[in-house]
């Protein structure tokens, strides 16, 4: 069955120093997905991305977030300049259409730790 | 405000009862609500999606419906079982073309032997 796998599954950062967390989406899926969820609290949605672009972004991915799709198979969000608030896991998911009406697949996560 | 809600923190049932999952939305009018299992330390994993215009869906022993007055999902697992035992969340999509979806805090279900 296909998976969408991110790597690494733990990273652990200095406040201040940049991540890139590295997502590997389903091969023939087309639209990309970025969530975190804080420990105990909900998943939250990061930003979307299609066609080279991004195709929404919340309130909380600002100026120290991008995302990439760097070759044909890899998607990667890169915090700039890490804060203590930015520990979380860290999900990517994908899907074949990008309309709200389809089902995304995630993947199992990376838990990022800012110390 | 916006707000999701969905019922209890955790909820424990009997093994072969039928567990009854709600998600209560205010100052929302979803296109679709899509209902995900999570277990610890991994990422949601969708079940099943319901449009605005449909009442009710099915796929196995699990269960969807969509009351846009009410504004209220339930979803219900029959028959169930020891390993259906995880965190179950609800999911709205706001329009028809967005991509982005907003979670509900999620309901820790525990099917007990």
């Amino acid at each position: 069955e296909p998976e969408v796998t991110q790597t690494p599954s733990h990273q652990v950062t200095q406040m201040g120093q940049e991540v890139i967390l590295r997502c590997v989406p389903i091969s023939n899926h087309l639209y990309f997905y970025w969530y975190r969820q804080i420990l105990g609290q909900k998943v939250e949605f990061l930003v979307s991305f299609y066609n080279n672009e991004i195709s929404e972004k919340s309130e909380i991915f600002d100026d120290q977030f991008s995302v990439e799709r760097p070759d044909g198979s890899n998607f990667t969000l890169k915090i700039r300049s890490t804060k203590l608030e930015d520990s979380a896991m860290y999900f990517c998911a994908s899907s074949g259409r990008g309309a709200a009406n389809t089902e995304a697949f995630f993947g199992q996560g990376t838990r990022l730790t800012v110390v | 405000s916006q707000k999701i809600e969905q019922n209890s923190e955790a909820l424990n049932i009997q093994e072969g009862k039928t567990a009854t999952l709600t998600c209560n939305y205010t100052n929302y009018s979803p296109a679709y609500l899509q209902w995900y299992r999570q277990d610890p330390g991994r990422g949601p994993v969708f079940l099943l999606l319901i449009r605005e215009n449909e009442k009710e869906k099915r796929k196995e022993r699990l269960k969807v419906t969509f009351d846009t007055t009410l504004k209220q999902s339930l979803f219900h697992i029959t028959a169930s079982q020891p390993a259906d035992s995880a965190t179950y969340l609800c999911a709205l999509g706001e329009t028809s073309g967005t991509y982005k979806y907003i979670f509900g805090t999620g309901t820790r279900l525990k099917v007990l032997a």
